[in-house]
């Protein structure tokens, strides 16, 4: 069965950080895009970042570039999600997402909530 | 970047009948390979996202047949054959042909009248 299991959310500080982690299962983790999508509580869903499958590609939402880094370690099958600079308006439920070649989303992981605040 | 504009944002519908959510996209999400890379995803209630349709007409594993979807270029349409009580939920189109960034919709709330 297709797992994947986020970590590392909480309560941070505006201008703090905070490293999330994705540990997935039940699938040959480097044979997949994996992406971090995120959404406010009661709001929509936006794209935040995707990485390749070694992890030499990345991309990120115009609102993150230059604060957030993704990156992946195959060994461990876990994705990460270094948040620098945290705001305000980065408070959201981070997911993670798997991309199977353009048939994007078939498994997400339950979420886990970051809440940037003073 | 693509907008992605659904259309209603609110939906009520009795049990039973059937409902349709239109999805338009600001540019033609058909490659020059063919294929278009238009998705569906329902969110219920307190749960994560999930999808339902890939690639405009594909139906996932497990979605009951009700759920079909259609299409192509920049008119999207998903419909719900019969709306069951399970249904309610959030539904957001999203296109993966022109990244990044990748975007959604806005979302459309079906609820039970």
């Amino acid at each position: 069965e297709v797992q994947l299991v986020e970590s590392g959310g909480g309560l941070v500080q505006p201008g703090g950080s905070l490293r999330l982690s994705c540990a997935a299962s039940g699938f040959t983790f480097s044979n997949y895009w994996m992406h971090w999508v995120r959404q406010v509580p009661g709001q929509g869903l936006v794209w935040v970042s995707r990485i390749y499958r070694d992890g030499s590609a990345t991309d990120y939402a115009d609102s993150v570039k230059g604060r957030f880094t993704i990156s992946r370690d195959n060994a461990k099958n876990t994705l990460y999600l270094q948040m620098n600079s945290l705001r305000v308006e980065d408070t959201a439920v981070y997911y993670c997402v798997r991309d199977a070649n353009g048939e994007w989303g078939d498994s997400w992981g339950q979420g886990t909530l970051v809440t940037v605040s003073s | 970047d693509v907008v992605m504009t659904q259309s209603p944002l609110s939906l009520p519908v009795s049990l039973g009948q059937p409902a349709s959510i239109s999805c338009r996209s600001s540019r033609s999400l058909a490659t020059r390979a063919g294929n278009t890379y238009l998705h569906w995803f329902q969110q219920r209630p307190g749960q994560s996202p999930r999808r339902l349709i890939y690639k405009v007409s594909n139906r996932d594993s497990g979605v009951p047949d009700r759920f079909s979807g259609s299409g192509s270029g920049t008119d999207f349409t998903l419909t719900i054959s019969r709306v069951e009580a399970e249904d309610v939920g959030v539904y957001y189109c999203m296109q993966g042909t022109h990244w990044p960034p990748y975007t959604f919709g806005q979302g459309t709330k079906l609820e039970i009248k």
